[in-house]
């Protein structure tokens, strides 16, 4: 158990249709990421926060938007879904905003059908 | 933005055998460079990483070089094991005032045959 939860593991949902991916970070860890790993396009950054505030963008699309809560917790949500966001999402954490070698959680493995 | 490449995609060696993952990297501001191992069904864990004032790190049978001039930096594993069987993926990052975002490689296949 690496302390960083994702909920839920696996999700199985329409086009069209949103979601919502929730990670709480490894006790103490101020800082949350998201990563999307898909097959053709390995992990790619999507969004960091620290204690609450947007830190770093990546190649997040518009239909997806996340954000910190003040208990530090984190959610992802997808909208619009489409067939191409089947996807495993992992969160991340590290103590600081610049955190190296942060901790990975297990990730929820998304379906669009 | 950073790009970074790995070689090989796939690995097979057999048990005892050293494997050798290479990538390189293009942004020369990069300066700390992580190693994670994903096994099946499971999240990527930090294995080894080195930041740029470094040129090897050890860790019992794991070891990283960097070589800055270059731009690349190398994972070595020695007297692999079955259970070292696992994704491997590398990865770049310049800590800035705008956050720390990992660009990583494409994966590394290992397989080690008993």
């Amino acid at each position: 158990d690496s302390g960083v939860t994702q909920t839920p593991k696996h999700l199985i949902t329409a086009t069209g249709q949103r979601v919502t991916l929730r990670c709480s970070p490894r006790s103490g860890d101020l800082s949350v990421y998201w990563y999307q790993q898909s097959l053709d396009q390995g992990l790619q950054f999507l969004i960091q926060y620290y204690n609450g505030e947007e830190r770093a963008k990546g190649n997040i699309l518009e239909r997806f938007s996340a954000q910190q809560f003040p208990d530090l917790h984190s959610e992802l949500n997808l909208s619009s879904l489409e067939l191409g966001d089947s996807a495993l999402y992992f969160c991340a954490s590290s103590v600081g905003e610049r955190g190296n070698g942060y901790t990975f959680g297990s990730g929820t493995r998304l379906t669009v059908v | 933005g950073e790009n970074v490449e790995q070689h090989p995609s796939t690995l097979s060696v057999q048990e005892g055998d050293s494997a050798v993952i290479k990538c390189t990297y293009s942004d020369s501001a990069s300066n700390y460079f992580p190693w994670y191992k994903q096994e099946l069904g499971k999240g990527p864990q930090l294995i080894i990483d080195i930041r740029s004032n470094v040129g090897e790190k050890k860790d019992q049978r794991i070891a990283v070089t960097l070589n800055k001039t270059a731009k690349h930096f190398s994972l070595h594993i020695t007297e692999t094991q079955p259970e070292d069987s696992a994704v491997y993926f590398c990865a770049a990052s310049r800590a800035g005032n705008t956050g720390n975002q990992f660009y990583f490689g494409t994966g590394t296949s290992l397989t080690v045959i008993p």
